[in-house]
Order: C-alpha cells, then structure tokens, then sequence
C-alpha cells in the first residue's frame, strides 16, 4: 500500500525566511504533484513532477523530485503572507490502480509578519 | 468559466436521510473522481470514472452510488446518512485516466449529518 508522508504538518513562520516541506512516499512512482488549498477552497495545482531530478519553480516556490530516494520537497523562498495555506503533495499509483492519487496529510503553512 | 463546479456547496440533513451532489466539467476530460475530505483535511480518493465508466472503487461503504451519464458529468448519492459522512466531497477531473496532467478540482460540497 502506497504511504505518502509529509513533514512538518504544521508550521509558523515569519516574513523573509526560507524553509522546506518534504513530502515522502513508501513505493515507486514517477508522479508527483503539489496542491495548494486555502482555507474553505478548492484544491489549485502547484506543481507536476514526473521524472527523477525534476525541478520546477513559480515566484518563490520551488518543487523538487528525487525518485530514487522518494522524496520531494516544496521550498518557500523569503516567505510572504499571501503563501499562508495548507499544501498537500500527493502521489499517482502505478499499475492497476492507475490514476488513483493518494495525497499526504497535508503542511498547515502560517506565514506571521 | 467555472471547469469543474459542484453543487449544492452546502449540504445540511439528518441522519438517515438520502441526498445527492452533482459534479459537473466542461474541460473535456475523460477521467472523473470523487474525494472525501475529512475533518483534519485529510483527503482520500472514493471512486473514478473513466467514460462513464467505474474504474477506482476504493473501500466505501455501498450506500454511497456514483452515477455517470456522460463523460461530463459524474455524480454522487449517499443512502442512509450516518454521522460519520460529514465531510467535504471533491469532484475532480483529468484528461485521461493516467493523465500527467493535474486532476483539476471542484469547489467542493461541505456536507453535514445533524
């Protein structure tokens, strides 16, 4: 059963700094996504990552992939406000349940003046 | 225009009653799936449909019926509504059935069991 962990699932920061969320998944897959939810919304595409070293950025976001060791990571450069939403990555299974998408827990982000 | 829209937005019943929610994609898509998302935000897929046809049928109860008449369209009954139901239900979409494109969300049903 394909497990999709991100950590942290909570986090505080301030205006200006940087920092990561990382988004671990347990079986093999070369599909990759990361959704941004604010609160009481829909669910807005970030990111597509489909190829091991898959690299994509928009403004001060930039994604990640490493499939060999099954890790993405989401990092946030010079945090503003406006990125204040939970974000979920969320992992496309292979084989028979194909185009099945098991998503994390999801990082609560609170970007504080 | 709205791609993938949902209605109603807001569901509130009893328990024990029946109740439906549409989903609706002017995309083209092929590929349409019904999310759960529970009260930690914790989202998990229900069912997909590829052509109006069931392809995913993850483990949910059988009150809950997926019904598609078009590719377009893919909607949702719930039987009988237990507490444990409330919920906000997605309806999304994608290209094709393993599209390497994003799944493009609806606004979602916010659905609660009195």
């Amino acid at each position: 059963e394909l497990k999709v962990e991100q950590n942290p699932l909570f986090l505080s920061m301030q205006e200006g700094k940087n920092y990561t969320i990382y988004c671990n998944y347990s079986t093999t897959s070369d599909r990759l996504y990361w959704y941004r939810q604010d609160p009481g919304k829909s669910l807005e595409s970030l990111f597509v990552l489909l190829s091991n070293g898959a690299v994509k950025q928009e403004g001060r976001l930039m994604a990640s992939l490493d499939t060999k060791a099954r890790l993405s990571t989401l990092h946030i450069t010079a945090a503003v406000h406006d990125l204040s939403a939970t974000y979920f990555c969320a992992v496309m299974l292979r084989g028979g349940s194909q185009g099945n998408l098991i998503f994390g827990k999801g990082t609560k982000l609170s970007v504080k003046p | 225009d709205t791609a993938v829209s949902q209605t109603p937005k807001y569901l509130v019943t009893q328990m024990g009653n029946d109740k439906s929610i549409k989903c609706e994609q002017n995309l083209g898509h092929d590929t349409m799936y019904w999310y759960k998302q529970d009260s930690k935000k914790f989202l998990k897929i229900m069912f997909s449909y590829n052509n109006k046809e069931l392809i995913i049928n993850e483990t949910v109860p059988n009150r809950f019926s997926p019904k598609s008449p078009d590719k377009a369209h893919l909607n949702l009954h719930i039987n009988s509504l237990e507490l444990g139901d409330s919920a906000v239900y997605f309806c999304a979409s994608s290209a094709v059935v393993n599209s390497n494109q994003p799944q493009h969300f609806g606004d979602g049903t916010r659905l609660s069991i009195l």
